[in-house]
């Protein structure tokens, strides 16, 4: 089986712009996760997907959307990007959402200048 | 809230030295807990995994077993190689009185470096 794919891997961006991330998850699993990992704050948990449903949210501000479509696929998006939104973002996917063990996509390194 | 407490790094051991990176949780009810590893430049790989009291987790020479009584999930190796030269982290499953959460609560992370 295919792993998570994410596009694209690197992204430079300016201040106050918007960017869009993609996640595939593995083929069958229903559940997208994503994480933002910096140097600063360790891995963090921005939102969960099952069946095109956000079932939870983290602790970040509205700037930071989702969603999912029917295949499974998501994306994330953030608009007005700050420098401190730099990161590495994680996708991960399950083939449940009752706490199985979540596989990783390579992730996305923005960059926000 | 549910929250995960790794030792600090980094750790730097010689090749065939035993590893132990401690691991400690805090959680409401029964979480499933993992170990995750990230090599540079790459995202994080499931390593083993416990999901109820008593487990072990096993994989490639790594173990760690889920303890209730002192609320902890230590990662050991008993010989590490150049090759595990990476950082390891310890993740339960988020959880509150009306179950999985469905994402993963991530300690800070442990870097080890091994040395030939």
């Amino acid at each position: 089986k295919a792993g998570v794919t994410q596009t694209p891997r690197y992204l430079i961006k300016t201040r106050g712009q918007q960017v869009t991330l993609s996640c595939s998850p593995i083929s069958g699993h229903r559940s997208v996760s994503w994480y933002q990992q910096t140097p600063g704050q360790g891995l963090q948990f921005l939102f969960e997907y099952f069946s095109e449903t956000q079932r939870n949210k983290g602790n970040f501000p509205g700037r930071f959307s989702g969603r999912q479509f029917s295949n499974s696929r998501s994306e994330m998006n953030v608009s007005t990007l700050e420098l401190g939104d730099s990161a590495l973002y994680l996708c991960a996917s399950s083939s449940t959402n009752r706490g199985d063990e979540q596989y990783f996509g390579p992730g996305t390194r923005l960059t926000v200048t | 809230g549910n929250s995960v407490t790794q030792m600090e790094g980094p750790v730097t051991l010689s090749e065939e030295a035993f590893l132990t990176i401690n691991c400690t949780y805090t959680a409401t009810g029964y979480p499933s807990l993992f170990w995750y590893v990230q090599y540079p430049g790459e995202g994080l790989q499931l390593l083993l995994k416990a999901t109820k009291a008593d487990d072990k987790g096993s994989n490639k020479g790594f173990e760690a077993t889920y303890r209730k009584e002192t609320t902890s999930f230590h990662l050991e190796k008993g010989s590490v190689q150049v090759s595990d030269s990476a950082v390891y982290f310890c993740a339960l499953s988020d959880q509150n009185y009306g179950g999985s959460q469905g994402n993963l609560i991530f300690g800070k992370g442990t870097k080890l470096s091994v040395k030939p």
